[in-house]
């Protein structure tokens, strides 16, 4: 168990919407992450957060914006979904001095975009 | 470009029999890592490895990271359908040490 709490887990939401994702962790880690994973790409990194207000674009940031104003959350925001943001998402963290820069993922919200 | 590829993509074996999956780059990698990921789940750890040439062992899978550390494999001996699930490698890419993930190998034993 890593610590990390996702929501909402499932949601359905119509195009040109605005969607938050909560990704909540109890144990102060630092680093937290965003992903998303879809059939025949794997899993991408959207953005990531190294601390309180400093957070950066992973691979596939375009239509998504991420906030960080306490350590314990990470939210990740489709300011207008489409349906090419119908995913998984999984949020992740970094625990401090873990061989390999090893993260540990939540167990997903799954967004439906219609 | 995928920076990690994994093959095969699906692998359909029946229990008791044994099976390698392969993740190659050709990147070199500080460390590499390797996930099972089971349906409607997050990805969980299995392994990290993070010597050239180390071999790790974990009850019945035994990964090794290559000489060079661009490649990587996972064997299962006697598999078991609970083995059955997407395996996930991942390497740490820039800077800032992020993971970067390669497709997965959807493995499923039958019984």
């Amino acid at each position: 168990d890593a610590g990390i709490t996702q929501s909402p887990r499932h949601k359905v939401t119509e195009t040109g919407t605005p969607v938050t994702l909560r990704c909540h962790q109890t144990e102060n880690h630092r680093y937290m992450y965003w992903y998303r994973q879809d059939p025949g790409h794997g899993l991408r990194l959207i953005h990531y957060s190294y601390g309180v207000k400093d957070t950066d674009k992973g691979e596939v940031s375009d239509g998504y914006s991420v906030s960080r104003s306490k350590t314990e959350d990470f939210l990740l925001t489709l300011e207008s979904a489409t349906s090419s943001q119908t995913s998984v998402y999984f949020c992740a963290i970094k625990p401090r001095g873990e061989a390999g820069n090893t993260i540990y993922f939540g167990e997903g919200s799954w967004l439906t975009v219609v | 470009t995928q920076l990690l590829e994994q093959s095969p993509q699906f692998l359909s074996i029946q229990e008791g029999e044994n099976l390698t999956v392969y993740c190659n780059s050709s990147s070199v990698f500080s460390s590499l890592q390797w996930y099972r990921q089971e349906p409607g789940e997050g990805p969980v750890l299995l392994v990290t490895v993070v010597t050239g040439g180390e071999v790790k062992k974990l009850k019945r899978l035994t990964f090794q990271f290559g000489d060079a550390r661009k490649d990587s494999s996972l064997h299962i001996t006697a598999a078991q359908p609970g083995d059955t699930g997407l395996y996930l490698c991942a390497g740490v890419k820039g800077s800032q040490g992020n993971l970067i993930f390669g497709k997965g190998t959807k493995l499923s034993v039958k019984p």
